[in-house]
């Protein structure tokens, strides 16, 4: 199984400010046919499903605003929101959907400071 | 717009069979690209994949929980379902059904991007 480690479990950030979150994985998630990382990430509210963000480690989703991106490759990747906004306060996981088992990391949990 | 509605008893007790149903709407579930999963996120914890099936009905579990899983699909009614046997406390959880493409060998899979609002079972006698 390709194991997701976050980093940290939980972070508090004033608004307006960046908050960064990583996320490694036990192997690398590069899948080479695509040329890509097969990496998401996810923020969870209270009380709601999960919404993906970001996939292939990089791409924002659809709607999603645009101070939310995502880099990384290999094993090491990183969610960074440029300008907390109160509405981020969440929980954020990554996924990896490289292969079965799909795994995801344990989340990390964002206030505002 | 599709939409996944989990149905199922909220309460199953211990050693007992947790059944749940998951019913797509706005879009058909015999998609030849989508495979259909449950993720399971024990309260105020982190997310497991439990498994996904295909319209055809071919399975993938988790190897974690695969002794105790059963997916079926049922294509005339947009629907399929999950059921986990000999359950504990352990397996109390907030369960969702959400669309996903699963890797296979040289194939990527996707995020889930759909997902249901989610289906609390808690395991009590």
């Amino acid at each position: 199984d390709i194991v997701m480690t976050q980093s940290p479990d939980s972070l508090a950030v004033s608004l307006g400010e960046r908050a960064t979150i990583n996320c490694k994985s036990s192997q690398s998630v590069f899948h080479s046919s695509y040329n890509k990382a097969s990496l998401a990430w996810y923020q969870q509210k209270p009380g709601q499903p999960p919404k993906v963000l970001i996939s292939w480690a990089s791409t924002r989703e659809s709607g999603v605003p645009d101070r939310f991106s995502g880099s990384g490759s290999g094993t090491d990747f990183t969610l960074t929101i440029s300008s907390l906004q109160a509405e981020d306060v969440a929980v954020y996981y990554c996924q990896q959907y490289y292969s079965t088992p799909i795994t995801f990391g344990q989340g990390t949990r964002l206030e505002i400071k | 717009q599709l939409q996944l509605q989990e149905s199922g008893p909220g309460l199953v007790k211990p050693s007992e069979t947790l059944s749940l149903t998951c019913t797509v709407s706005g879009g058909s579930i015999s998609s030849s690209t989508y495979y259909w999963g449950w993720i399971r996120q024990p309260p105020g914890k982190g997310l497991e994949w439990i498994a996904s099936i295909y319209y055809t009905g071919s399975t993938f579990y988790n190897p974690s929980l695969k002794s105790r899983v059963t997916m079926s699909v049922d294509t005339s009614k947009n629907q399929f379902s999950l059921k986990l046997s000999s359950v504990t406390a352990a397996d109390t959880s907030i369960f969702y059904c959400a669309r996903h493409v699963l890797p296979r060998g040289y194939t990527s899979g996707s995020p889930f991007d759909y997902w249901g609002q989610g289906s609390l079972v808690t395991v009590s006698s």
